[in-house]
């Protein structure tokens, strides 16, 4: 059981690139987000979906996109990076609907600096 | 709005005595509240979590949180700390009410040092 699985660890960006992280959870939970943390500022929510084919936006999306073509992957990608996106990454997954009083899990992050 | 605050950047204890991260929270419902742990170059663990019942909630590796309604207030605790204690700890509260997607917020953490 490998819980909620991101790629990569690490990654460095220039200015302008893009790139796409990986995030895939094998427990069929309904709903998936990916986070952000910041130095002093915990984790802050950057989409959310709740199943497949739908997604939101959460309180810092501007810059990103995601999709959710199926239940198990959820990828973020980054359009233009930018140094301020600088940043440890998480995507976390969890039950929805009369289960959602469990916790979330949380992949192993991935460390991305944009130079 | 929901909101977490953990009023402490560091808690350092030396090995042996107890330890407590301290946690307040505000939610417009009833919360749900979690602990979790995350060690250097990790990702975040699961320690435990108060929804309903008892106040005074056990979770893994020893630790345990006391739920406070009256001062909103959910500390982290464990009677007698490890060196491998050592670790970043987040706070986060969800609200309970409504259906759907509800975010958790997070304090800023505390990272506990523990010395032999």
């Amino acid at each position: 059981n490998a819980g909620v699985t991101q790629t990569p660890k690490f990654q460095v960006l220039k200015t302008g690139q893009s790139m796409t992280l990986q995030c895939a959870q094998d427990m069929n939970h309904e709903y998936m987000s990916w986070y952000r943390q910041d130095p002093g500022m915990g984790l802050r929510l950057i989409h959310y979906s709740v199943g497949a084919g739908i997604t939101d936006q959460g309180e810092v999306p501007n810059g990103y996109n995601v999709s959710r073509s199926t239940t198990e992957d959820f990828p973020l990608r980054l359009l233009s990076a930018a140094p301020s996106q600088t940043s440890v990454y998480f995507c976390a997954s969890s039950y929805g609907g009369a289960r959602m009083r469990t916790e979330a899990f949380f992949g192993q992050g991935t460390r991305l600096t944009v130079v | 709005a929901q909101s977490v605050a953990q009023p402490e950047d560091q808690v350092n204890v030396a090995e042996g005595n107890p330890l407590t991260v301290k946690c307040t929270y505000s939610v417009s419902g009833n919360p749900y509240l979690f602990w979790y742990v995350q060690y250097p170059n990790r990702g975040l663990q699961f320690l435990l979590k108060y929804i309903t019942g008892d106040n005074l909630v056990k979770g893994s590796y020893g630790f345990e949180a006391e739920f406070n309604k009256s001062q909103t207030s959910f500390h982290l605790k464990k009677p007698s700390a490890l060196v491998s204690d050592s670790a970043l700890y987040f706070c986060a509260v969800r609200d309970s009410g409504g259906t759907g997607f509800q975010k958790l917020v997070f304090g800023t953490g505390t990272r506990l040092l523990v010395s032999p």
